[in-house]
């Protein structure tokens, strides 16, 4: 079983605030690094998904960011607003298990309020 | 663009019944998955199937059974439900070949042993 961490647990900021997240990770046999957003009664939904050390990804105000050497991700969002809240998780996949395996983190969970 | 579709959504058991959890997706993926999402601890992988025919144990099997029927339907059976394994259920898929596929999710199954 892999250890995948992500912190804070929570986070509650005002709308506008920008805010980061991080995401920890085993820096050997990387395979790729995944990012889901996940609201409330819906299912995961992949953000991004990161191959290679030094990728940076963005979706509008979302950005994320990859250390394979170090193992570990930053997520980004600027400007948050009130739609951003949802619990924010990253997946792991290793060059073991064939690719097959997505290790999550316990996520963590924006509070965005108005 | 069924996706990922899993039955019931909603589930409540008494202590001792068996029930199934199916899933089904449509979009041709080798591999799927069955995981469980308990309060501040994220995803936890209880089976999984990297392709048709073959099952392998992720990080909480016990108490569980699976079935890959054929590429589309992978099922999760519960035979002997305890309230430990009260807990929201997802099924997900993907197609593992290439670094940047993702992982698919179903709407989950709320279930709940009394």
């Amino acid at each position: 079983i892999l250890n995948v961490e992500q912190s804070p647990q929570s986070l509650h900021v005002q709308e506008g605030d920008s805010t980061n997240f991080t995401c920890s990770f085993p820096s050997s046999n990387f395979y790729a690094l995944h990012w889901y957003r996940w609201e409330t009664a819906k299912s995961p939904e992949a953000l991004f998904v990161m191959t290679l050390n030094g990728d940076e990804k963005k979706k509008g105000r979302i950005s994320a960011t990859l250390n394979t050497k170090e193992g570990y991700s930053y997520l980004y969002i600027k400007g948050s607003q009130p739609e951003d809240s949802a619990t924010y998780l990253c997946a792991f996949r290793g060059l073991v298990d064939n690719f097959n395996k997505f290790y999550f983190g316990s996520g963590t969970k924006l509070n965005v309020k108005p | 663009n069924a996706g990922v579709t899993q039955t019931p959504k909603f589930q409540v058991l008494k202590t001792g019944q068996s029930m199934t959890l199916q899933c089904a997706q449509d979009m041709n993926h080798n591999s799927m998955y069955w995981y469980r999402q308990d309060p501040g601890m994220g995803l936890r992988l209880i089976y999984y199937s990297a392709s048709e025919g073959t099952t392998d144990k992720g990080e909480v099997p016990n108490g569980y059974n699976v079935s890959r029927l054929n590429k589309r339907e992978f099922s999760l059976r519960l035979e002997s439900a305890a309230p430990s394994q009260t807990s929201v259920y997802f099924c997900a898929s993907s197609e593992p070949r290439g670094a940047n596929t993702e992982a698919f999710f179903g709407q989950g199954t709320r279930l709940t042993v009394v």
